[in-house]
């Protein structure tokens, strides 16, 4: 099946400061992907939509200049969480769709710790 | 707006034996998808069954099982033979079919634990 990989898988950094996490399609191409953030035990919360070329849609409550999402290729989605604090905290996970299945195929997140 | 309900939040299964998790879904939409995901503790999400609006018939993956019943607007999931690898939470599913590819709208979730 599909792959997705994520990068890196966990990062610490100290508040005030920036930090990149990159969604990659491995061996397909992915005009769309999506991000999420998922609290320990809870459901995955959709934070926006990257689309290859444009800007990305941001759900309701989601702050764009702190979630900045660049979708500069078919293959590779990047979230940078800007001035990060403790509250940013949180598993991050990306995905991308299938083509005619609609199913969506998972980055295996990544684990931000604000200190 | 799509809405997923998932009702049990937490879930207990012997080894062996068979277990149902019960999702209801709510939307106006005709043409959509639905979805079961697995995400065990090392979180990496994985797609159990999927199931399409249009098809009468429940799918079925090996072990894994869905009871699609459209007009009540419910899509249970049935695993039997219940294993320690299928420890984990699930979740289920809600996509649009139309318009492009389409975000998707998740349940709150059922940790299933599987009791040797």
């Amino acid at each position: 099946g599909a792959v997705v990989s994520q990068h890196p898988s966990r990062v610490i950094c100290k508040s005030g400061t920036s930090v990149k996490i990159e969604c990659r399609s491995l061996d397909f191409q992915a005009t769309t992907m999506f991000w999420y953030r998922q609290f320990p035990k809870k459901s995955l919360m959709l934070m926006a939509t990257s689309n290859e070329g444009s800007k990305a849609t941001y759900e309701q409550g989601v702050e764009k200049d702190k979630f900045l999402i660049n979708h500069a290729s078919l293959t590779l989605s990047t979230l940078t969480v800007t001035s990060a604090h403790p509250e940013d905290s949180s598993f991050y996970i990306c995905s991308a769709p299938a083509a005619s299945t609609y199913e969506q195929y998972f980055g295996p997140g990544t684990r931000l710790t604000v200190t | 707006a799509q809405t997923v309900t998932q009702s049990q939040p937490e879930m207990s299964v012997q080894e062996a034996e068979t277990v149902t998790l019960s999702c209801t879904y709510d939307t106006s939409e005709s043409n959509y998808y639905l979805f079961w995901y697995k995400q065990p503790p090392s979180r990496q999400m994985i797609l159990v069954i999927r199931q399409e609006a249009y098809k009468q018939q429940n799918a079925t993956e090996n072990r894994f099982s869905v009871n699609f019943q459209k007009a009540a607007k419910s899509f249970s999931l049935k695993i039997s033979d219940s294993q320690l690898g299928d420890t984990a939470m699930y979740f289920c599913a809600f996509s649009s079919g139309s318009g492009g590819y389409q975000k998707v709208t998740f349940g709150t979730g059922t940790k299933l634990q599987v009791i040797p």
